[in-house]
């Protein structure tokens, strides 16, 4: 299957922690990568391989992967995490790069 | 820094084809990374679209294969995208971005184009 498939929203409250999962078979041979996206602007990676994070990333931003599904977690949620967040990987035939459906992420 | 700029008409008739081009600037396109082009349709999720590395070998999305050419022109450091026969369904923002070599995620991406295909 070439589909990565995440849950629409969650929320979580100011401070407290959320994961967002990410599933697909590619993903039992391939890592996710993860990008937050803000209104009107353009992606940002915040998660590659294992569990890597870019320079400038808070650690509070971590990943996580376990057979067909990958996550992020976000510790001690800030307003400024409230974004949309998606997954990428390759398909199955690796080949193709394939996003996942996105999850809205609500700081409440 | 290596930085993304897209370029390209705003506005493709249907039945057209859009052209859009990126600029890399603070990096050359020779380096070993793979170049992407990246959609995104008014209020929905992120579409992968293709990629080429500087060699001019490309990878397509199997959903858009039969519309879309990528290439490269290593003298003017940018890469472009065609995309034809367009139809409303094609209006998005379209976004190149950067395959972080041996990283397998897009670590730098333009700031983004809105191109709105209608007559």
């Amino acid at each position: 299957s070439s589909e990565l498939t995440q849950d629409p929203a969650v929320s979580v409250a100011l401070g407290q922690t959320v994961r967002i999962t990410c599933q697909g078979d590619s993903l039992r041979s391939y890592y996710a990568s993860w990008y937050q996206q803000k209104p009107g602007q353009a992606p940002v990676l915040v998660i590659y391989g294992k569990n890597n994070r870019p320079s400038g990333i808070p650690d509070r931003f971590s990943g996580s992967s376990s057979g067909n599904t990958a996550s992020l977690t976000i510790t001690g949620a800030q307003a400024e995490d409230e974004a949309d967040y998606y997954c990428n990987s390759r398909d199955s035939s690796g080949n193709h790069k394939v996003f996942g459906t996105g999850t809205k992420v609500t700081v409440l | 820094q290596v930085q993304l700029q897209e370029s390209g008409p705003g506005l493709v008739k249907p039945s057209g084809t859009l052209s859009l081009t990126c600029a890399v600037s603070g990096g050359s396109i020779s380096s070993s990374n793979w170049w992407s082009w990246v959609r995104q349709p008014p209020g929905k999720g992120l579409e992968w679209i293709g990629e080429i590395y500087h060699s001019g070998s490309t990878n397509y999305n199997p959903s858009l294969k039969s519309r879309v050419t990528i290439s490269v022109d290593k003298s003017k450091n940018q890469f472009s995208l065609k995309l034809s026969s367009v139809t409303a369904a094609d209006t998005a923002v379209y976004y190149c971005a950067r395959d972080w070599n041996g990283h397998d995620a897009f670590d730098i991406w333009g700031q983004g184009t809105m191109v709105t295909v209608s007559s």
